[in-house]
């Protein structure tokens, strides 16, 4: 069965600095992948997906995420970390065919001043 | 135009009340979800309903009973609430194997 981690449930970075949350999924076929944020007391939105297509994914506010077969990873990065980039993160897997994803236990982003 | 609607947003209630949430969407979505989100922000799926028909059941007590009267509508009833039921209801729909887009999440908080 699919599972999905992501390494770390908080993440604490610097304003300004890079933020890195991981996510490792475990499956035998190259699956779509998906990051979403749930900003508090608000529901979840699409930061990006990975379809079969380019490798590098770009999403919104700036994120972006390389899917590696290899590692079977698919890491969330953003250059610079903004004030309004705290939120909760989660990374989600989905079997071609599948009606259910498959989501990771999320990461609290946590930026300092 | 909110893609996926969910009411109520907050719902306090006593041990032992019916309730129910409703949800629809306006994307033309095949599949719609119920998911259930604990204060560890976990989150666990409920339901899942392709074209009224139910699809996926998980483990949740009886007392749960989802309705899909139309592609564009899936509510949750609960019966004979109990305070673990606290938590936030989410709704979500999607086209298979693509991105789910969600509601904007119902409280409930059992008192």
């Amino acid at each position: 069965a699919q599972s999905v981690t992501q390494l770390g449930s908080h993440v604490s970075v610097s304003e300004g600095a890079l933020v890195l949350l991981r996510c490792n999924y475990s499956s035998s076929v190259p699956p779509y992948l998906f990051w979403y944020v749930q900003y508090p007391n608000q529901g979840l939105q699409l930061l990006l997906k990975y379809t079969s297509a380019a490798t590098l994914v770009k999403g919104i506010n700036g994120f972006e995420a390389e899917f590696k077969k290899s590692e079977t990873s698919f890491h969330l990065t953003k250059p610079s970390a903004h004030m309004s980039d705290a939120a909760e993160y989660f990374c989600a897997v989905s079997d071609d065919g599948n009606y259910q994803l498959i989501w990771g236990a999320g990461t609290k982003l946590i930026i300092k001043p | 135009d909110t893609a996926v609607s969910q009411t109520p947003k907050y719902l306090v209630t006593q041990m032992g009340n019916d309730k129910s949430i409703k949800c629809e969407q306006n994307l033309g979505h095949d599949t719609m979800y119920w998911y259930k989100q604990d204060s560890k922000k976990f989150l666990k799926i409920m339901f899942s309903y392709n074209n009224k028909e139910l699809i996926i059941n998980e483990t949740v007590p009886n007392r749960f009973s989802p309705k899909s009267p139309d592609k564009a509508h899936l509510n949750l009833h609960i019966n004979s609430l109990e305070l673990g039921d606290s938590a936030v209801y989410f709704c979500a729909s999607s086209q298979i194997s693509t991105e789910a887009f969600f509601g904007q999440g119902t409280r409930l908080t059992v008192v």
